[in-house]
């Protein structure tokens, strides 16, 4: 079993330019997380998705959107990439459900630098 | 507002003692806490997870403790190696259809 993989590894994006990351996971998880991590700011939630179909926001959505059309993908994207935008971006997917207690399994992380 | 605390400071300690890690939180009512290990470059990786009402849980040379009056969780790492240094994040999660919530993490060192 691969995980959890992110697509691509890193990538160098200019001002106003748009990108997408793909999330995919081979462990049948429900739920799916777009995380960034940025130097003294630990890792902050963008958006998630509780199941196909499903996206909800997290504690800094703004300048992202998500898709979760297949159970196994999970879509971020950045319509106009802005210089705040640089971190590394972190996926991460779970079992799911409420009143569990549910660990999350991360993919590698995708470096993104917008100039 | 809501706050998890982290130790920001690097531990450093030789290899052999126990490293013990501190997680305090405001604001919260968290039923589940977890503890994660996170490389340089590489994605964090679950190690334990503690529930509101365990006092302690044990894995191989790692401990948790979970005090909800105090709010506070402390990580130990017995007999460490160099092997364990890393940084370590706590997360919080209140149950329901809660996310996890991180801490900054604290960064480890474990020299020879």
């Amino acid at each position: 079993n691969a995980g959890v993989t992110q697509t691509p590894k890193f990538r160098v994006l200019k001002t106003g330019q748009s990108m997408t990351l793909l999330c995919a996971q081979d462990m049948n998880h429900e739920y799916m997380y777009w995380y960034r991590q940025d130097p003294g700011m630990g890792l902050r939630l963008i958006h998630y998705s509780v199941g196909e179909g499903t996206t909800a926001k997290g504690e800094v959505p703004d300048g992202y959107n998500v898709s979760r059309l297949k159970k196994q993908n999970f879509l971020l994207g950045l319509e106009s990439a802005a210089p705040s935008q640089t971190s590394v971006y972190f996926c991460a997917s779970s079992y799911g459900g409420t009143g569990v207690a549910d660990t999350q399994y991360f993919g590698p992380g995708t470096r993104l630098t917008v100039l | 507002s809501q706050k998890i605390e982290q130790n920001s400071e690097a531990l450093n300690i030789q290899e052999g003692k126990t490293a013990t890690l501190t997680c305090n939180y405001t604001n919260y009512s968290p039923a589940y806490l977890q503890w994660y290990r996170q490389d340089p470059g590489r994605g964090p990786v679950f190690l334990l997870l503690i529930r509101e009402n365990e006092k302690e849980k044990r894995k191989e040379r790692l401990k948790v403790t979970f005090d909800t009056t105090l709010k506070q969780s402390l990580f130990h790492i017995t007999a460490s190696q160099p092997a364990d240094s890393a940084t370590y994040l706590c997360a919080l999660d209140e149950g329901g259809y809660s996310t996890l919530t991180f801490g900054k993490g604290t960064m480890l060192l474990v020299s020879p």
